[in-house]
């Protein structure tokens, strides 16, 4: 099946610092999501970038499809900031549609 | 728009129990699915379905039933809980067409099972 890889595992910023999360996966895709799963677990849409560049308030990513890499780009980053960031990809190929997350960048941002 | 709700959000078994959680969705989308998540597995997909009246089997279904009578209702039956099933649970939505497939998920379940 598709794989896909999230760099850094781990990130510590100040408040106010900006961020760059990468996600590579292994094979063509439908769908790429990016969420962010808060301290209360709950996960929440970012984007729906499977191709582009897209940009909301702080945050923006851009997908390279032919290059199979995305980028989250944090800047400015809050407390509030703080949590998972996930990439998952549905493989075109696949029969499921199922979605393949990536195992995750734990982001805390400290005041 | 309530997008996707799943109730209960924290319950405890005993083994052996049985139990359903329960998921709806107002989006009218062809797709809902569950996953599980736990430390260090990610999440994975138990069941699926891509419409009323068609389910079928993720990577992990054993334990597990679904059935969807309707478009909205997506309900996931531990017949007999295990500790094994001690996880947080994730219901999920979408569109099927190509080029507008953004998944939605609920605020998820989290089940011990003891």
């Amino acid at each position: 099946g598709i794989q896909v890889e999230q760099s850094p595992p781990d990130l510590i910023l100040q408040e106010g610092a900006n961020s760059t999360l990468r996600c590579n996966f292994s094979d063509s895709v439908n769908n790429l999501q990016w969420f962010h799963q808060n301290p209360w677990g709950q996960l929440i849409n970012l984007f729906y970038i499977p191709s582009g560049t897209k940009q909301n308030g702080r945050l923006s990513a851009t997908t390279v499809a032919t290059e199979r890499y995305s980028l989250l780009y944090i800047s400015s980053s809050q407390t509030t900031d703080s949590g998972v960031y996930f990439c998952a990809v549905e493989d075109s190929g696949g029969s499921n549609y199922k979605l393949t997350f990536g195992k995750g960048t734990l982001l805390t941002v400290n005041p | 728009n309530a997008g996707v709700t799943q109730t209960p959000k924290f319950q405890v078994l005993k083994t052996g129990q049985s139990m359903t959680l329960q998921c709806a969705q107002d989006m009218n989308h062809e797709y809902m699915s569950w996953y599980r998540q736990d430390p260090g597995m990610g999440l994975r997909l138990i069941h699926y379905s891509v419409g009323a009246g068609i389910t079928d089997q993720g990577e992990v279904p054993n334990g597990y039933n679904v059935s969807r009578s309707t478009t909205e209702d997506f309900p996931l039956r531990l017949l007999s809980a295990a500790p094994s099933q001690t996880s947080v649970y994730f219901c999920a939505s979408s569109y099927l067409t190509i080029g507008d497939t953004e998944a939605f998920f609920g605020q998820g379940t989290r089940l011990t099972v003891v």
